[in-house]
């Protein structure tokens, strides 16, 4: 079965900190892709990237980069110098290569940028 | 902007109702999925369609069901409306190809919060 699991519920950082937000996962499939979504106030998911199960080179974009560790199954999100917009809701999602291309979410993070 | 579009953007119903989303995908592509967010939680999966068909369904009761059109926008029926459908309803649509093996990103729109009491 599929789980997605992000223990941290809330997390509050000074701006211009940088903060992690984890993110483990489950699955029986051997092929299958790992998301990152921004959900802010408005309430309208943001795509932030798309990883598939073999590639396993971390990436970074900006001010965020993702750690993909297979061996833990893990899909780790870190967000550098941390700007109050960056204050929203964080859901990791799984899809499976089985099944219809459906996302698998966590229960989210929800990051606070002080400033 | 992703160019999904949901309408209407907030409803609220009495318990018993039946309710009508409604979702236009973004240009291009032809696949529409529907999620549930509740209060606090993440978004589950209610089912997708492709090519006006059902291609996938979570754990939802029949009393959900949808339809795909030929421009591939989407609506979402509920039936019988219970006070836990209170909820933010998603619609995100990607593109598949005739494999449908492409597991591409999905692009949500804004979500339309139903309220049941």
């Amino acid at each position: 079965a599929q789980k997605v699991t992000q223990a941290q519920t809330e997390i509050s950082v000074v701006e211009k900190e940088d903060v992690t937000l984890d993110c483990v996962y489950e699955t029986r499939d051997t092929t299958y892709y790992l998301f990152w979504y921004k959900q802010p106030p408005s309430g309208e998911l943001v795509f932030l990237i798309r990883r598939n199960s073999f590639d396993e080179q971390n990436e970074i974009s900006g001010r965020y980069s993702w750690n993909f560790q297979k061996s833990t199954s893990s899909f780790n999100f870190t967000i550098t110098a941390s700007q109050v917009v960056d204050s929203a809701v964080y859901f990791c999602a799984l899809s499976e290569e089985t099944g219809a291309n459906n996302l698998f979410f966590g229960t989210g993070t929800r990051l606070t940028v002080i400033p | 902007e992703t160019g999904v579009t949901q309408s209407p953007t907030h409803l609220i119903k009495t318990r018993g109702q039946q309710v009508t989303l409604r979702c236009s995908s973004q240009s291009g592509h032809n696949t529409v999925s529907w999620y549930q967010q509740a209060l606090g939680q993440g978004p589950q999966f209610i089912f997708q369609y492709y090519r006006e068909e059902e291609n996938g369904r979570g754990n939802f009761p029949p009393r959900f069901s949808g339809l795909q059109f030929p421009n591939y926008s989407s609506e979402l029926n509920v039936n019988a409306l219970e006070l836990d459908d209170s909820a933010l309803y998603l619609c995100a649509s990607s593109f598949q190809t005739s494999s449908g093996r492409a597991k591409n990103e999905q692009f949500f729109g804004p979500g339309t919060r139903l309220t049941v009491l």
